[in-house]
Parts: structure tokens; sequence; C-alpha cells
């Protein structure tokens, strides 16, 4: 089956720590995209990558990291300098930058 | 100044009548546009497209365009009770000088409760 799959679904984690958060696609899109959403809001842009190996920051980028070193995997870092990070994150992909894009299933974080 | 602006709802309709859900846009120049539907807890799928200004139908769904007005809209034929969700509208903006920013600009989203 083709798709998007994000993993773990549910993250916890202490303060102070870091956690990576995997999103995998088998659908030879070339764009992938992570985005936060907080209970009852809108969905922010966090990062995105239009390429391997380049990627670009979005609207809320501070304390998160990246890595695009395959087409089908876009691995998102919170560090510990993300101020709140307890948040539902959703990775996208698209076959052309700035078109539709399909979305993972999600993974929801819970700092202790 | 919001670049997509969406009436956060909740919009309340009853089973089997017409949903409108209505979506603004700043920039003139967008070309490409999008509606999501969010269930609670889940992730958005992506339910329509629509490049080109006039409706596009597909089933119980038409999505309306008009770029002169900058506004895209979502009809919901025949609302069901599974229809009760947060309908999320998206636009491919396009810098100055056409081309895309490489991504999609998202409205807050509307609640949409259909009663039966």
């Amino acid at each position: 089956d083709g798709g998007i799959t994000q993993s773990p679904k549910y993250l916890f984690r202490k303060e102070g720590q870091n956690v990576t958060l995997s999103c995998e696609q088998n659908l030879n899109h070339d764009a992938m995209y992570w985005y936060r959403q907080d209970p009852g809001q809108g969905l922010r842009l966090i990062y995105y990558s239009q390429i391997v190996n380049d990627f670009q920051k979005g609207d809320i980028a501070e304390g998160y990291s990246v890595s695009r070193e395959k087409k089908e995997s876009f691995p998102l870092t919170v560090t510990s300098a993300q101020k709140n990070p307890t948040a539902f994150y959703l990775c996208a992909s698209s076959p052309t930058r700035g078109y539709e894009q399909f979305f993972g299933p999600g993974t929801r974080l819970t700092v202790l | 100044q919001k670049e997509v602006e969406q009436n956060s709802g909740p919009l309340s309709v009853p089973e089997g009548a017409i949903a409108s859900l209505n979506c603004t846009y700043s920039d003139r120049v967008s070309q490409s546009f999008f509606w999501y539907r969010q269930y609670s807890g889940k992730s958005p799928e992506l339910i329509m497209s629509i490049y080109s200004n006039g409706d596009k139908e597909d089933g119980r769904f038409t999505a309306q365009l008009n770029k002169a007005s900058q506004y895209v809209s979502l009809l919901i034929r025949d609302s069901q009770p599974s229809d009760s969700a947060t309908y999320l509208c998206a636009v491919n903006m396009l810098k100055a000088g056409g081309t895309s920013y490489g991504k999609l600009t998202f409205g807050q989203g509307t609640i949409l409760t259909v009663h039966p």
C-alpha cells in the first residue's frame, strides 16, 4: 500500500530531552512537510523540504531540526530548546512543491 | 493580516441540508486551492482540489472558485452527521515572479456540525 507513515503514534517525553519523530513515504513524492497543531488551532508549518539534502524553515522552526538524506524519509527532532512541545505533529508529502499535500496519521507528543 | 481566512464557526446545519463553507485569500495570483476535512483527533484528508474559476463537483461536494473576488467555497449537499468535522482551506500562493513558495497556506478551519 502506498502512503505516509508516522511513528510513534503517541510519544511521551521528559522535559530537557530531545526526541525524534519519524515520517516515511512510499509515494515517490519530492516534497515533504512538518506541521504542528495545537488543540482547537490550525496547522503551523515547522519545516519543509522540496528535494533531498535541502530544507527550509517554516513559520515556527525554533527548537526543531530536520534532515532529508533520503527522498522517502523526513525525520523531525524536537529539541529541549522547544519551550512548549506538547502538540499533534503532522507530516505531509506532495508530488510537486506547492500542490496538493497528503498527510500521515500524526504523532501526538506529550511532555511530562 | 491573515493570508487565508475562514469563519471558525461552528456552522450547524440539519441533516439533508446544504452546508456552505467559505474561504477568502489575500494573494491575487494564487493558482491552486484545496479543501481538507479533519475529523477530531485525526489528520487532514484532501477532499477537493480546484485550479480554475467556476465550479467543480465530486459526489455531494462542490468547490467554487472566484479569483476576481478572491474566494473559494465548498458546498456539501445532503449533509450527513458523518460530515461533522473541521474543514480546512489551503492555497498555493505565488511569488511576484509567478513561482510557487513551495508550500500551502492554510486557513484556521471551519467546524461543521450536522445534526440529525
